[in-house]
């Protein structure tokens, strides 16, 4: 059975920092592009940063550029996502999700939920 | 958002809807287009994906195409259950992006 588990969310006040997780099984990274998408409420999906299958981030949305930090760890097959200086624009639940083809995102963890407020 | 979809469709229960999605040369005209189901509370489900293909156990009651720098989804014999939000992607540039969204009520 594939997965995809998402954890980290969490209540952070303005201008702080979190770091959210996406633990893979039944698959390896290594073999996968890998997207991270959010979801504000009452809003649509964004796609906000896409991870090639070497883990090297290829590309951030301009909201996240230069705040949001992707990493990956082989040993323990999961991605990362440092998120930092975040605004209540930053409130979401956050996704990832595994590219199966162009785009074609098969897989996707159940979502964590990022709360920025004071 | 940078693909526009229209905010709500609605239809009748065993009816067909279609769900547009336009956009430009730099995303829809040069690349392929993804459809995702997202029910409340739920993470989103791939329904379409390269224009028209459909995952194993997508029922073939869903389909896609696409022409031009617009993509269509295609709902057949609508059932209760899929009342949700839709939603089509497709990469721009070197990420990606989604439509805004359409809301389907099936009356």
């Amino acid at each position: 059975q594939v997965h995809l588990v998402e954890s980290g969310g969490d209540l952070v006040k303005p201008g702080g920092s979190l770091r959210l997780s996406c633990a893979a099984s039944g698959f390896a990274l290594s073999g996968y592009y890998m997207s991270w998408i959010r979801q504000a409420p009452g809003k649509g999906l964004e796609f906000i940063l896409y991870i090639s299958n070497s883990g090297e981030a290829i590309y951030y949305a301009d909201s996240v550029k230069g705040r949001f930090i992707s990493s990956r760890d082989s040993a323990s097959n999961s991605l990362y996502l440092q998120l930092n200086r975040l605004s209540p624009d930053d409130t979401s639940v956050y996704y990832c999700a595994r590219d199966f083809s162009n785009l074609g995102l098969d897989l996707w963890g159940q979502g964590t939920l990022v709360t920025v407020s004071s | 958002s940078v693909l526009t979809q229209p905010p709500s469709v609605s239809a009748a229960p065993g009816q067909k809807v279609t769900i547009s999605c336009s956009g430009s040369s730099s995303n829809i005209g040069n690349n392929y287009v993804s459809w995702y189901q997202h029910l409340p509370g739920t993470a989103p489900k791939l329904l379409i994906y390269d224009n028209n293909k459909r995952p194993s156990g997508i029922p073939d009651r869903f389909s896609g195409s696409k022409s031009g720098t617009s993509a269509t989804l295609g709902i057949t014999g609508l059932q209760t259950a899929d009342e949700a939000d839709y939603y089509c992607a497709t990469k721009d540039y070197s990420g990606g992006v989604f439509g805004g969204g359409t809301k389907l009520t099936v009356l």
